[in-house]
């Protein structure tokens, strides 16, 4: 299979706790997105790289979130000293340099106990 | 902030035709929309995307008004696995990339 992928599926963790998350996006896409989805909305942008370089990032990602994309393939997502309100499915999109459409993979969903 | 807003539910009959609205009053002329669908406990995927003419492919239509104020998706002949949230999504430029604003998407059900 050559779409998104994201590891793992599911992460139950206790508040306090640090947990990281993995995106390995379509192969040769050099843009890739974070979002953040609550129950009944819709997903959120978080932050995004071209590359390895991290272009923007939302004010909804706290000190306590970190992004890197370190080799400009695979990238990370670690929330430290986790909270009940980070409870969520987080979300890793790509899409390559000419084209607009973002792929999307099926998500990490996080509950913080 | 969301730049669109869709009912939230509806209902449609296997086999007919499914329609949904979406109000995007505020977009810009070079801004895209875009709709996604979202079946439980996946990431979304991609359905289609207009900037101001009608637009078909195998999946989908895509109907834009003319003043591009709001848009309606269709499904032609619905079947049981449309049943998903649907999001019609504006698509905006800012630092270097296009970023998707969804809005909170409808729940539609397709019934047998």
């Amino acid at each position: 299979d050559t779409g998104v992928s994201q590891d793992p599926r599911h992460k139950i963790t206790k508040r306090g706790q640090n947990v990281t998350f993995r995106c390995d996006p379509i192969s040769e896409h050099n843009r890739l997105y974070w979002y953040r989805q609550t129950l009944g909305q819709g997903p959120e942008f978080l932050t995004y790289f071209q590359n390895e370089a991290q272009l923007e990032k939302s004010r909804l990602l706290s000190d306590r979130f970190s992004a890197e994309r370190p080799k400009g393939s695979f990238s990370t997502l670690e929330i430290q000293r986790t909270e009940q309100g980070d409870s969520a499915m987080y979300l890793c999109a790509s899409s390559p340099t000419v084209g607009n459409e973002q792929f999307f993979g099926p998500g990490t969903r996080l509950t913080v106990l | 902030d969301a730049k669109t807003t869709q009912p939230p539910s509806m209902d449609c009959a296997e086999g007919r035709a499914a329609n949904l609205p979406c109000n995007h009053s505020t977009i810009s002329g070079n801004e895209y929309v875009y709709w996604y669908r979202q079946i439980h406990s996946q990431g979304p995927q991609y359905i289609i995307h207009g900037l101001k003419n009608n637009e078909t492919n195998e999946m989908a239509s895509l109907i834009i008004t003319e003043d591009r104020k709001s848009s309606t998706l269709i499904l032609p002949h619905a079947t049981l696995r449309d049943t998903a949230v649907y999001y019609c999504i504006v698509r905006v430029y800012t630092s270097g990339t296009y970023k998707y604003i969804f809005g909170t998407g409808t729940r539609l059900k397709v019934l047998a």
